[in-house]
């Protein structure tokens, strides 16, 4: 099975800031990554899919780029809204898509 | 606006069974695959299985960790998903969602969720 290795598992930001957080697989996985955002309580929600393209109605300050075994997801200029647990998920290594172990951003 | 439903969680017994259902709105749901995610209290997020549509014969599929125990099936005439789980573990515990694909052919890019059912196994 291919693992995926999020980091930081855990950050604390302020709003405003850039925000960086990193997936990589076991072995590469093409572009076949998504990332979702999680708040307390509630379902996941997809944010970028295929690595890099935005889902339809979320803000521009989410970025998502990479191919192969590394990933980056970026927010960039932190809002209150955004303190959330974020996870990467791949789905190249089938049946079974797996998701990274999360990063969970803080108020600093 | 797309809505997924689950109902059927609950306490059960290690060994025991438990029925979940999704019921769907909002969208062309026979055109669409259809999954199960679920994460453990505190823990991250597992996939269990999915459900393809009527051109690809409903086939379904499922992580190694539930093959041969859980089953999904769908009643595209109701708009409905269903995971029967059989022979629960303790480990089994988690909130399961229903979850569906974003494309039509299939692509594991998760686009809705409902809001999800526990299920606590546990003696």
């Amino acid at each position: 099975d291919i693992q995926m290795t999020q980091s930081p598992s855990s950050l604390s930001a302020s709003v405003g800031d850039r925000v960086t957080i990193t997936c990589q697989a076991s072995q590469g996985i093409r572009n076949y990554l998504n990332w979702y955002q999680q708040k307390p309580g509630k379902a996941p929600k997809l944010l970028i899919y295929d690595a890099s393209n935005l889902e339809k109605g979320v803000p521009s300050r989410f970025s998502g780029g990479g191919s192969g075994t590394d990933f980056t997801f970026i927010i960039s200029g932190l809002q209150p809204e955004d303190f959330a647990t974020y996870y990467c998920q791949q789905y190249d290594n089938l049946p079974a898509p797996t998701f990274g172990g999360g990063t969970k951003v803080e108020i600093k | 606006e797309v809505q997924l439903v689950e109902s059927g969680g609950g306490l059960v017994k290690p060994g025991g069974s438990l029925r979940l259902s999704c019921a769907a709105s909002g969208f062309t749901f026979s055109d669409h695959y259809m999954d199960w995610v679920r994460q453990a209290p505190g823990k991250g997020l597992e996939w269990v299985g999915r459900s393809r549509h009527k051109d690809l014969n409903y086939i379904t599929e499922y992580a190694a960790s539930v093959k041969g125990r859980f089953s999904i099936s769908r009643d595209d005439s109701k708009n409905s998903l269903h995971l029967q789980m059989n022979s629960l573990k303790t480990e089994d515990s988690a909130v399961y969602y229903c979850v569906r694909e974003k494309s039509e052919g299939g692509s594991y890019n998760f686009d809705s969720w409902g809001q999800g059912t526990l299920v606590t196994v546990s003696s």
